[in-house]
């Protein structure tokens, strides 16, 4: 198995854009979360899917955020318009059920200039 | 929901020393999970707990969980080079991350 895979691994872009994160889980997790990391705020979970419905999106900024799971081995979490201070690592993670380990993807690090 | 807090937040010990992070949490868990992330990487699964009382060893890695299910440790003897990184604890039930404690080690 590839593991989850996440693209782009850098972005950087400029403020007022619109940025695009990509997730495709492991085969036949039916979780799938969306984490930001900082150094100021550690890990942030930002919203979770399970079996392609968002179950919480309670940690999601603002309204600029939005994530969609369109099918089981795809997800996107876009920001529009970006800012600079959504500059950060993006992590996507799957899990087979909810009392498993995540799998993590090796994340994409945004930045907006 | 659920606040997990961790501590300390950092820790540089000598290579032999050992090393112990402990994560804390208002409400019973359901059951706990700790991740370590190296420098530049991404978190990576350990191990789950899930009884109460219950102790996990990986190696030179030792994991407990509370009676009370509220709170973890994770003990590591006699640390490497090796397991320098940032260990967190997640308590399950809302998916959220302890801020980690972050393990310096000189060799």
């Amino acid at each position: 198995d590839a593991g989850v895979i996440q693209s782009p691994r850098h972005e950087v872009t400029e403020m007022g854009q619109e940025v695009t994160l990509r997730c495709k889980p492991i085969s036949g997790h039916d979780y799938l979360f969306w984490y930001r990391q900082t150094m100021m705020r550690g890990l942030e979970l930002l919203i979770y899917f399970n079996n392609n419905v968002p179950i919480d999106d309670s940690g999601m900024p603002e309204d600029r955020f939005s994530a969609k799971m369109p099918n089981a081995s795809f997800s996107t979490l876009k920001i529009q318009p970006s800012e600079p201070r959504d500059s950060a690592v993006y992590f996507c993670a799957s899990s087979f059920s909810d009392f498993s380990g995540y799998t993590f993807g090796s994340g994409t690090r945004l930045t907006v200039v | 929901g659920q606040q997990v807090m961790q501590i300390p937040q950092y820790q540089h010990v000598q290579e032999g020393e050992d090393f112990t992070t402990y994560c804390n949490s208002s409400t019973t868990l359901s059951n706990i999970q700790w991740y370590k992330q190296r420098p530049g990487g991404h978190p990576v699964f350990l191990i789950q707990l899930v009884k109460s009382g219950e102790v996990k060893k990986q190696k030179r890695l030792t994991f407990q969980f509370g009676e009370a299910k509220k709170n973890s440790s994770l003990h590591i003897t006699a640390t490497q080079t090796t397991d320098v990184g940032t260990y967190f604890c997640a308590g399950k039930g809302d998916m959220r991350f302890g801020a980690g404690t972050r393990l310096t080690v000189k060799p």
